[in-house]
């Protein structure tokens, strides 16, 4: 199958700096991408959608000032997590949907820790 | 609203079958898709349902109906790597994915 590889898998920050996730679909194009979070014992919550040549679509109660979200191509999207903070440690996922949006592949998630 | 219900966990016993079943109410349909999450890692892709049925795929076998608006995932010969997460999740008619909590699958031998 399709694969999506998520970097870094693992990282850990000191309060206040930013940090950047990227996620890159290797063997086709993917248009969509989404983002997850997802807390301890809970489901994925999607946290925006993104398209590449345009603004990121943010879920209600996400703050896109401080998840940047960038598609720059057809095989890269960023989120970049600003002036993170102890609460922003969580697993984050991504996902990119094949053109015919019939199957959608996930990265292998970044677990991130604020310090 | 939208909704997606499936159960919280179940307990199944090593090369028994167990079914897990998943109910959704959501704004328009466009497939239902299954995937298993082990503890710490992302998900990844089981099934992928768009037509009622039975879509089998090795010792995984998943069922549609739209009609109910329901679906179950059919897990056979089952193994202790079988126990993880099992994702049920509904894309809608903006082609948004819609998850369910997840149903935790307890293998024992």
């Amino acid at each position: 199958g399709a694969v999506v590889s998520q970097h870094p898998s693992r990282v850990i920050c000191k309060s206040g700096t930013s940090v950047k996730i990227e996620c890159r679909s290797l063997d086709f194009q993917a248009t969509t991408m989404f983002w997850y979070r997802q807390f301890p014992k809970k489901s994925l919550m999607l946290m925006a959608t993104s398209n590449e040549g345009s603004k990121a679509t943010y879920e209600q109660g996400v703050e896109k000032d401080k998840f940047l979200i960038n598609h720059a191509s057809l095989t890269l999207s960023t989120l970049t997590v600003t002036s993170a903070h102890p609460e922003d440690s969580s697993f984050y996922i991504c996902s990119a949907r094949t053109t015919s949006g019939t199957e959608a592949f996930f990265g292998q998630g970044t677990r991130l820790t604020v310090v | 609203g939208q909704n997606i219900d499936q159960p919280t966990e179940m307990t199944a016993t090593e090369g028994a079958i167990v079914q897990i079943n998943c109910t959704y109410q959501t704004s328009g349909f466009n497939g239902l898709f299954w995937y298993q999450q082990h503890a710490g890692e992302a998900p990844t892709f089981l099934s992928y349902n768009v037509l009622d049925g039975l879509e089998e795929k090795g010792r995984f076998s998943s069922f549609l109906s739209r009609s109910k608006g329901y679906s179950y995932l059919l897990l056979k010969e089952l193994q202790m790597k079988d126990s993880a997460s099992y994702l049920c999740a509904v894309l809608d008619s903006n082609y948004q994915l819609i998850w369910g909590a997840g149903t935790k699958l307890i293998i024992k031998p």
